[in-house]
C-alpha cells in the first residue's frame, strides 16, 4: 500500500473558524485528490492537484482551497469552517500506471 | 442525477452465500474500480477494471462496457466480508466519480 497519511485524525471546531487538513504520500504520486463523506452520498470531489502549484476545483469546492508546495504535501483549508463542512474528510493519490487510487485513513471533522 | 449507481444500498447475508453487488453508470469512463470500507473507515482499492473480468481469491469482477454495468462477486461469503463496497468510475478528465456504496453484513 502507498504511503499516505492524514492530520489530524480527528478535529472539533468552532463555526467561523479557519482549519487546516494535512495530506502526506510517500510514492511521488503526481495526483492527489480530497474528497468529503457523507451519509447518503458517495465521496465527493472537493479539490485535486495533478502537480505541484497545479490544482482544480471538484464539485463541492465552495468554502475550501487547497495548496501543493510539496509533491508528498496537499492541504486542504476551510476558510471559516461552517456546520455544513462537518464530514468525514479523505485524502488519496494516484498511481497513474495502474490507474489506483491510494486513500488516507481519514479525517472526522465537527463544526460546531 | 448520480453518476454511478449501485444495488443493493444493503445486503445481508449468511456465511458461505454467494454474493453479487451492482453498479451501473451513465458517462464515458477510462476504467471502473471496485473499493471496499471497513467499519472504521478505511478504503482500499480491490479492482481496477478496463474490460472483461478479475480474480481475487474469493472476489470476482466483471464488466460489460457495452451495457455500462459491473457486477461484484463475492464466493463463500465470510463474516469478515463485512464491509461497505464502494463502485467508481474514472475518466480522462482525472476524476473519479462514487457510488453511494453497498453495505455488506454477513452472519455467522
Amino acid at each position: 500500500d502507498a504511503g499516505i497519511t492524514q492530520s489530524p485524525r480527528h478535529k472539533v471546531t468552532e463555526t467561523g473558524t479557519p482549519v487546516t487538513l494535512r495530506c502526506h504520500q510517500t510514492e511521488n504520486h503526481r495526483y492527489m485528490y480530497w474528497y468529503r463523506q457523507d451519509p447518503g452520498h458517495g465521496l465527493r470531489l472537493i479539490h485535486y492537484s495533478y502537480g505541484v502549484k497545479d490544482t482544480d476545483k471538484g464539485e463541492v469546492s465552495d468554502g475550501y482551497s487547497v495548496s501543493r508546495s510539496k509533491t508528498e504535501d496537499f492541504l486542504l483549508t476551510l476558510e471559516s469552517a461552517t456546520s455544513s463542512q462537518t464530514s468525514v474528510y479523505f485524502c488519496a493519490s494516484r498511481d497513474l500506471n495502474t490507474d489506483t487510487q491510494y486513500f488516507g485513513p481519514g479525517t472526522r471533522l465537527t463544526v460546531l | 442525477k448520480n453518476e454511478v449507481e449501485q444495488s443493493p444500498q444493503n445486503l445481508t447475508a449468511q456465511e458461505g452465500e454467494f454474493i453479487t453487488i451492482n453498479c451501473s453508470y451513465s458517462v464515458g469512463i477510462s476504467a471502473l474500480h471496485w473499493l471496499q470500507q471497513h467499519p472504521g473507515g478505511g478504503i482500499v482499492s480491490l479492482f481496477m477494471l478496463s474490460s472483461g473480468k478479475k480474480k481475487h481469491g474469493r472476489l470476482i469482477a466483471t464488466i460489460n462496457i457495452q451495457e455500462k454495468h459491473s457486477s461484484l462477486h463475492i464466493t463463500a461469503s465470510h463474516p469478515r466480508d463485512s464491509a461497505v463496497y464502494i463502485c467508481a468510475v474514472s475518466n480522462t478528465g482525472n476524476q473519479f466519480y462514487f457510488g453511494t456504496g453497498t453495505s455488506l453484513t454477513v452472519i455467522p
